[in-house]
């Protein structure tokens, strides 16, 4: 079976821009979670989604919204990019709400 | 408030030595999880190990084991013989139970470096 796959697994965008990473879950997963993970510390709670409806949302800017489709997959949309958001962004899913199994994660730069 | 401390920041163990990894974390729930996770220089975060509250029985599998104390909310991670695959950082992780969902408070990770 597939694991959790993030899409695109490297990115570089221009201090501004509009960024848009995806994840689909494990088949049958129904919750997916975003992280940040910023150079040299552990991940931060960004979004979680259970059955396309937001369950819990971190210590985020607005400049940080999410959501999830009919199909479990999800969108973590990141606006008006500033240099601190560059970071490994890691999408994690369940089949409840406990027991995540992340991605590989996308890593974002911003310069 | 930080909930999960990893005072180590940088381990290094000669190969076969034996390296703990230690956790500290801080909640006021009755009710949580405690995890360990590795992560490789590819980036992935792999599941080691999850513990609820209630389960404080130490745990061996292969050449890990942990050690979970409630009394000193400690969950140390302890790999045996290490090998020079065992390098990565390695995080703990606590998860609270709430209504709305439940998140992950990680630790800083310990980078773990096993030296031929």
């Amino acid at each position: 079976d597939a694991g959790v796959t993030q899409s695109p697994t490297h990115l570089i965008k221009t201090r501004g821009q509009q960024v848009t990473l995806r994840c689909s879950p494990i088949s049958g997963h129904k919750s997916v979670s975003w992280y940040q993970q910023v150079l040299g510390q552990g991940p931060q709670f960004i979004f979680q989604y259970y059955e396309k409806e937001e369950r819990g949302r971190g210590n985020f800017p607005d400049r940080f919204s999410a959501r999830q489709f009919p199909n479990y997959s999800s969108e973590l949309n990141v606006n008006a990019l500033l240099l601190g958001d560059s970071a490994l962004y890691l999408c994690a899913s369940s089949f409840k709400l406990f027991g995540y199994t992340f991605g590989s994660g996308t890593r974002l730069t911003v310069v | 408030a930080q909930k999960v401390t990893q005072a180590q920041t940088e381990i290094s163990v000669v190969e076969k030595e034996d390296v703990t990894l230690d956790c500290v974390y801080e909640t006021r729930d009755t009710t949580y999880y405690l995890f360990w996770y590795k992560q490789p220089p590819s980036g992935e975060l792999v599941f080691l190990i999850r513990r609820n509250s209630f389960d404080e029985q130490n745990e061996i599998s292969g050449r890990y084991s942990w050690n979970f104390q409630k009394s000193t909310s400690s969950f140390n991670f302890t790999i045996t013989a290490s090998q020079v695959v065992d390098s990565a950082v390695y995080f703990c992780a606590l998860s609270e139970e709430t209504n709305t969902g439940n998140q992950f408070y990680f630790g800083t990770g310990t980078s773990l470096t096993v030296i031929p």
